[in-house]
């Protein structure tokens, strides 16, 4: 089975300032898939960014890039230039790469305790 | 719809009795997935469906949940008897497919509340 850890609670930062979330993660898959989701008061889960076991390059998004290190199983999120916008829960999360039938693959979530981030003006 | 809607936003009942939470997926996708959300649990996965294939119930906690999507589209969680520890946040996503390339989106959840 998969888990996924999150070290961080809560973390804050000043509105135009970076900050990293940390993940590390526990598998023996070899191929596998990474996301942060980003969870705002309104509860609604929104993909930030997904990375691709397989590709040594680090996935980013705008704002958002990732520091992926498969051999330490570690997967951080990094936010720069905050803005108030980004306050919301982070979630970490792993996918297996398992096929099913038919070619199909499945995309079951597993995801990490989550890391409270607030962005202060 | 433009997204996933589910339906009651918030619902509180009282120990024991039945309840029916409801998820819309948005329109074309196939794969569609619940999970809940606790303080204790954190976020957990319950259960898959994949157009018209088994779905996949090993995420689900006890026998009094069950599931099921109609016509390959809404889907239907059911809690019987509910217990204070059902309480949580229960969110439903769907994908095009169920290939690991496709983004799953979620909807705002619905608040369960047992009493």
């Amino acid at each position: 089975a998969q888990t996924v850890t999150q070290s961080q609670p809560e973390m804050s930062v000043q509105e135009a300032e970076t900050v990293t979330l940390s993940c590390t993660y526990d598998t023996s898959e070899s191929n596998y898939y990474l996301f942060w989701y980003k969870q705002p008061p309104s509860r609604q889960m929104i993909l930030v960014i997904r990375q691709e076991a397989y590709k040594q390059q680090n996935a980013t998004e705008n704002r958002f890039s990732v520091n992926f290190q498969k051999a330490a199983k570690s997967f951080s999120l990094k936010i720069s230039d905050s803005q108030l916008g980004d306050t919301a829960m982070y979630f970490c999360a792993f996918m297996k790469r398992k096929r099913g039938a038919g070619g199909t693959s499945y995309g079951k979530l597993t995801f990490g305790q989550g890391t409270i981030l607030t962005v202060h003006p | 719809g433009a997204g996933v809607s589910q339906s009651p936003s918030n619902k509180v009942t009282e120990k024991g009795k039945d309840v029916e939470l409801r998820c819309d997926p948005i329109s074309g996708h196939t794969a569609l997935y619940w999970y809940r959300q606790s303080l204790g649990q954190g976020l957990e996965f319950l259960i898959y469906f994949q157009g018209n294939s088994a779905p996949d119930k090993s995420g689900l906690p006890s026998d009094r949940f069950s599931a099921e999507r109609t016509g390959g589209s809404v889907s239907t969680l059911t809690i019987q008897r509910t217990q204070q520890e059902d309480s949580a946040v229960y969110l439903c996503a769907s994908s095009l497919a169920a290939r690991t390339t496709d983004t799953q989106y979620f909807g705002p959840g619905t608040r369960l509340t047992v009493l």
